[in-house]
């Protein structure tokens, strides 16, 4: 089966630097994704990687090791708009080609 | 804005009734992804269609149902409505490096 695991729930402080973790076993392993979403609202993308190692945007980072089935998202300089759920997502690709989510981390930024 | 659009933002309705939920993705966009989320859960993948034919189907239940027109927009319907049916509903479309690029998603109250 295909399966993402990342914390459900997080909290940091404004300005500070939070990683959030995630897992994943799947077959046809084709990519990964972090997104955004802020609370009734639509995911946002932020991040691709499918090659092993990091990734830096601006104040956000992620990182891959296929071979750990394994990811993390970087977050710098935290500020109070960061507080948001971010979703772990694999592309797979068997007979089909989709993209799968995990159930989001929501992360709470304190003052 | 992403450029994908859905209609209406936000719908309120009665149990058992029906209501048709739509969206237009991107000029040059073939794929339409559809997918619920209800309150605190992850995004669960309803259907894709591509060019017009149904490509794959998730949890989909069969009161609902979807299609995609020449013009690629597509529509889900969703028929004898129950309340567990309220939820966030989002399409998508496929962005290479990107993955997926949601609408701002209709937001369903069944009352």
């Amino acid at each position: 089966g295909q399966n993402i695991d990342q914390p459900t729930e997080m909290t940091a402080t404004e300005g500070a630097i939070v990683q959030i973790n995630c897992t994943y076993q799947t077959s046809g392993f084709n990519g990964l994704f972090w997104y955004q979403q802020h609370a009734g609202e639509a995911p946002t993308f932020l991040s691709y990687n499918v090659l092993d190692g990091l990734e830096e945007k601006g104040r956000f980072s992620s990182f891959l090791s296929r071979s750990k089935g394994y990811s993390y998202l970087l977050l710098k300089e935290l500020q109070m708009k960061d507080s948001a759920s971010y979703l772990c997502a694999v592309r797979v690709t068997l007979r089909d080609d989709k993209i799968i989510f995990g159930k989001g981390t929501r992360l709470h930024i304190l003052p | 804005d992403s450029g994908v659009t859905q209609t209406p933002k936000h719908l309120i309705t009665a149990t058992g009734q029906r209501v048709t939920l739509r969206c237009s993705p991107r000029s040059g966009d073939l794929s339409v992804y559809w997918y619920q989320q209800s309150l605190d859960q992850g995004l669960q993948f309803l259907i894709q269609y591509y060019n017009g034919e149904e490509r794959a189907k998730g949890n989909i239940l069969e009161r609902f149902s979807a299609q995609q027109f020449p013009d690629l927009h597509s529509e889900l319907n969703l028929s004898s409505l129950e309340l567990g049916d309220s939820a966030l509903y989002f399409c998508a479309t496929d962005s290479p490096g990107y993955g997926y690029t949601f609408g701002s998603g209709t937001r369903l109250t069944v009352v």
